[in-house]
């Protein structure tokens, strides 16, 4: 089962511009991650936000999560070429069972 | 440096054949995951594990065994009795199995004919 559900499945922007990816969720939920995927490369860990906080930063990421609509999203400011890649949101269910769930991902494109 | 080590990096074998797909891990982290990912789709969950000789089954695990006598270790074989096994295969570790993030190796493309 996928618990995380992503669009848009696909964007494109020129270089410059943000990119927000949204994420929903069906279960309750210990956090939220967001990872990149660079095409056939393993992912690599961009942020993880917990159930209890509503914002986080890290450089020119911006995420919020919002439990009571079950969704996250991922806003990339400013975007590079270089970020081009897929993203997924994954979930740590609640009670600690260990399962990270992934969703189906977006893929961006940023155009130089 | 630490990190995930998946080999190969390419896999191909004949129908019918078990293969196994190796995962090492020098990071001394608690759990470890096996995802399967098909062309543009996301990841699906396998196994996992949160402690060495204990894992749980995902969300397809049919067709797939693992074994966790190691910490550092986490192979997957994929039988025949998996009926459609060509994918890319990814291992992750964490420090433990909840609040922390996922360390993915790159990957083992695996193709069956």
């Amino acid at each position: 089962s996928q618990q995380g559900e992503e669009d848009p499945q696909a964007l494109s922007i020129q270089e410059g511009e943000n990119a927000t990816m949204n994420c929903s969720y069906k279960t309750s939920i210990n956090n939220l991650q967001w990872y990149r995927q660079n095409s056939g490369r393993g992912l690599v860990h961009l942020i993880l936000i917990r159930s209890n906080e509503r914002e986080k930063h890290s450089g020119r990421l911006r995420v919020t999560l919002d439990t009571s609509k079950k969704s996250s999203s991922l806003l990339i400011t400013a975007s590079r070429a270089a970020d081009t890649a897929s993203y997924f949101c994954a979930t740590d269910s609640s009670g600690n069972t260990g399962k990270l769930i992934f969703g189906q991902g977006t893929t961006l494109q940023v155009k130089p | 440096d630490g990190g995930i080590t998946q080999s190969p990096k390419y896999l191909f074998r004949k129908e019918g054949q078990n293969v196994t797909l190796s995962c090492e891990q020098n990071l001394n982290h608690d759990a470890m995951y096996w995802y399967r990912q098909d062309p543009g789709q996301g990841l699906r969950l396998i196994y996992y594990s949160q402690i060495v000789n204990d894992f749980q089954k995902g969300d397809i695990a049919e067709g797939y065994s693992v074994s966790r006598e190691k910490k550092e270790s986490f192979p997957l074989t994929v039988t025949s009795a998996q009926k459609n096994p060509t994918a890319f295969y990814l291992c992750a570790s964490r420090r433990q199995s909840y609040n922390s993030p996922l360390h993915f190796g790159n990957g083992t493309r695996l193709t069956v004919t």
